[in-house]
């Protein structure tokens, strides 16, 4: 079982839909992280988060530490937020090293 | 400013060449990483340099790979020998490494893809 499970896999949209991407993960973390991904391009950090909820124009992140999970919401969705969306943590255990532990990440199609 | 720079953008190699993949993160970030995203594993860490401290090397897949981080600046991962299962976009990272906290936003550079023959 990976330790970061992202769902969906994949997801189609109408644009102007409400979205819903979810991830659990089942080590304890020092943060959680969700990354944004267009086609053929770079990664951009969207949210880094540890507690509570955190918004930026139509995307939201919330994480419930209790029940290890997060989701990241995307309000009156558009075409160009087609993109793969990944979840990752930074391990809580101590150590100096803050690597980022990936899921496998949810592939958005919104479709005009 | 300049984000996080890498080079070569493409990289076409024989099987059994040496490769040498260079990072230049934002100025100023103490913290740097190297990722790899390949279709079959997803994205997975490599190595971590932070300030003077050892690099934790525990993501490297084999003894034919290595970084150096001179000066506390850029960052040379290099990939001896290579096998057609190396063939992934190498991925580089920097972030502030807060003194009241450990983590933080971590940016990413453009990628580095690289293909094995």
């Amino acid at each position: 079982k990976n330790e970061v499970e992202q769902s969906p896999q994949n997801l189609t949209a109408q644009e102007g839909e409400f979205i819903t991407i979810n991830c659990s993960y089942s080590v304890g973390i020092s943060a959680l992280h969700w990354l944004q991904q267009h086609p053929g391009g770079g990664i951009v950090s969207l949210f880094m988060l540890s507690s509570g909820k955190k918004k930026h124009g139509r995307l939201i992140a919330t994480i419930n530490i209790q029940e290890k999970h997060s989701s990241l919401h995307i309000t009156a969705s558009h075409p160009r937020d087609s993109a793969v969306y990944i979840c990752a943590v930074t391990m809580n255990y101590g150590g100096a090293t803050n690597k980022l532990i990936f899921g496998t990440g949810t592939l958005l199609a919104v479709q005009p | 400013g300049a984000g996080v720079s890498q080079s070569p953008s493409n990289k076409v190699t024989e099987k059994g060449k040496d490769v040498e993949l260079r990072c230049d993160p934002i100025s100023g970030h103490t913290a740097l990483y190297w990722y790899r995203q390949s279709l079959g594993q997803g994205l997975e860490f490599l190595i971590y340099f932070q300030g003077n401290s050892a690099p934790d090397k525990s993501g490297l897949p084999s003894d034919r790979f290595s970084a150096e981080r001179t000066g506390g600046s850029v960052s040379t991962l290099t990939i001896q020998r290579t096998q057609q299962e190396d063939s992934a976009v190498y991925l580089c990272a920097s972030s502030l490494q807060g003194r009241l906290r450990n983590y933080n936003e971590q940016f990413f550079g453009p990628g580095t893809r690289l293909t094995v023959l």
